[in-house]
């Protein structure tokens, strides 16, 4: 089945410094990417996500790429604010036309040092 | 629009105890799922249900039960409660479309259950 790795699994930076969290996934099936942010005692939430007949999508601070021949993905986030510190999940699936099933990768705790 | 609500927030039981989580979406979604959190270990599927009346086995289904009588309704049991049940439970749904489509998933605020 399919399998999502997720590093690092902390990541500590200052504040207006970029953080990169990488995944990589086994399922040359998969083809939505989700990235979801979770506060402490909170929900998931979905941020951002990426399509596989894309290579790249932003929305204003944060951005994903997406290398399909590698098969892995990242989340990039500029200009780092104390509340984006958080839990950061990746997730790979073949779609809602399958399952629907998300695969999530084991997560990031981000945290900005203000 | 609630959403995704799950019912209880917290629960503490005692070995061999059971008990029903129950997970209700008012958004017409198809698709339903439990999650179990756990430190370093991410989001993993318990169960998971496409319709009303069908459910099928995740990631880590051992020692849980479900069911879907109603489309808006999931519920996740646990027959004889074990300390190894000491979780984060979350319930997601998901809109049925087709093709590449984004099925992104909402989820419930959680339920914490310890078991002593």
């Amino acid at each position: 089945g399919e399998n999502v790795e997720q590093h690092p699994s902390t990541l500590s930076v200052q504040e207006g410094d970029s953080a990169v969290i990488k995944c990589t996934y086994s399922d040359s099936a998969s083809n939505y990417f989700p990235w979801y942010k979770q506060e402490l005692g909170k929900r998931p939430q979905l941020i951002i996500d990426i399509r596989s007949n894309v290579g790249e999508k932003k929305d204003q601070r944060i951005a994903v790429t997406l290398n399909k021949t590698a098969k892995h993905f990242s989340l990039h986030i500029t200009e780092t604010q104390p509340e984006d510190s958080a839990v950061y999940f990746c997730a790979a699936s073949k779609g809602s036309g399958n399952t629907g099933k998300l695969i999530f990768g084991q997560g990031t705790t981000l945290q900005v040092k203000p | 629009n609630a959403g995704v609500t799950q019912t209880p927030k917290f629960r503490v039981l005692k070995t061999g105890q059971s008990m029903t989580l129950l997970c209700a979406q008012d958004m017409n979604h198809e698709y339903m799922y439990w999650y179990r959190q756990d430190p370093g270990m991410g989001l993993r599927l318990i169960h998971y249900s496409v319709g009303e009346g069908t459910t099928a086995k995740g990631e880590v289904p051992d020692g849980y039960n479900v069911s879907r009588l109603k489309k808006q309704n999931f519920l996740l049991g646990l027959e004889s409660a074990a300390p190894s049940q000491t979780s984060v439970y979350f319930c997601a749904s998901t809109k049925r479309t087709s093709g590449i489509a984004k099925n992104i998933q909402y989820f419930g605020a959680g339920t914490r259950l310890s078991v002593l």
